[in-house]
């Protein structure tokens, strides 16, 4: 089935900095979601992407659907300690028989004070 | 308040005891979905249902079944669980075609 490959698995980060994350697949999406997903927590909705090129801001946090429609990143800015958590890339293709979310495995983001 | 309500939160069974896990959401939501997750492997879709009655297999169906009876409910039912059925159970809705889905908090399951 399809796929899709989260980078990076994890990241040990200072507070204050950046976060980048990204995620790819071979195949295209109509849409992409981001979440984040806290200890004992379920998933929690981010952001929405629904156009290719599309640039969406989320307070500190900024996502983009690629033009090839195969890719997406998020960015996180001066990251503070509730940043903390896993955070899901996930893709819908409409045209799948499917129909159904396609997850990446995560990233787990930790923030040092 | 808009909410996907999982029970119980945490369960442990033994091998071979049916159990069934329930899901209810108050969005009016179409399309509901369980998942389960794995240290390593992430969210992995079991089952979906787009409407009532209606329901579909996801990327690992094996061993689970779903029911659709009503639009706000859709319990995952486990007839003879086994331990590599150990996991983190998420329940998750939206209004149609996944989008934007809602999750549940979870339902630690282990099958000892």
């Amino acid at each position: 089935g399809q796929q899709l490959n989260q980078s990076p698995q994890s990241m040990f980060i200072q507070e204050g900095e950046d976060v980048s994350m990204n995620c790819t697949s071979s195949s295209i999406f109509n849409t992409w979601l981001w979440y984040k997903q806290d200890p004992g927590e379920g998933p929690v909705l981010l952001i929405a992407l629904y156009k290719a090129g599309e640039l969406t801001s989320n307070g500190r946090l900024t996502a983009q659907f690629g033009i090839t429609r195969k890719d997406s990143f998020l960015n996180i800015s001066a990251s503070i300690p509730s940043d903390v958590g896993i955070y899901f890339c996930a893709g819908v293709n409409y045209g799948g028989s499917q129909g159904n979310l396609i997850f990446g495995k995560g990233t787990k983001l930790s923030v040092k004070p | 308040e808009a909410q996907v309500t999982q029970n119980p939160r945490y369960l442990i069974t033994v091998t071979g005891k049916k159990l069934t896990v329930t899901c209810s959401q108050n969005m009016n939501h179409e399309y509901m979905s369980w998942y389960r997750q794995d240290p390593g492997l992430g969210l992995r879709q079991i089952y979906y249902s787009m409407n009532v009655e209606v329901t579909d297999k996801g990327d690992v169906p094996e061993g689970y079944k779903v029911s659709r009876k009503e639009k706000r409910n859709f319990p995952l039912i486990l007839e003879s669980p086994s331990p590599n059925q150990t996991s983190l159970y998420f329940c998750a809705s939206s209004f149609y075609g996944n989008t934007e889905a809602f999750f549940g908090q979870g339902t630690r399951l282990t099958v000892v």
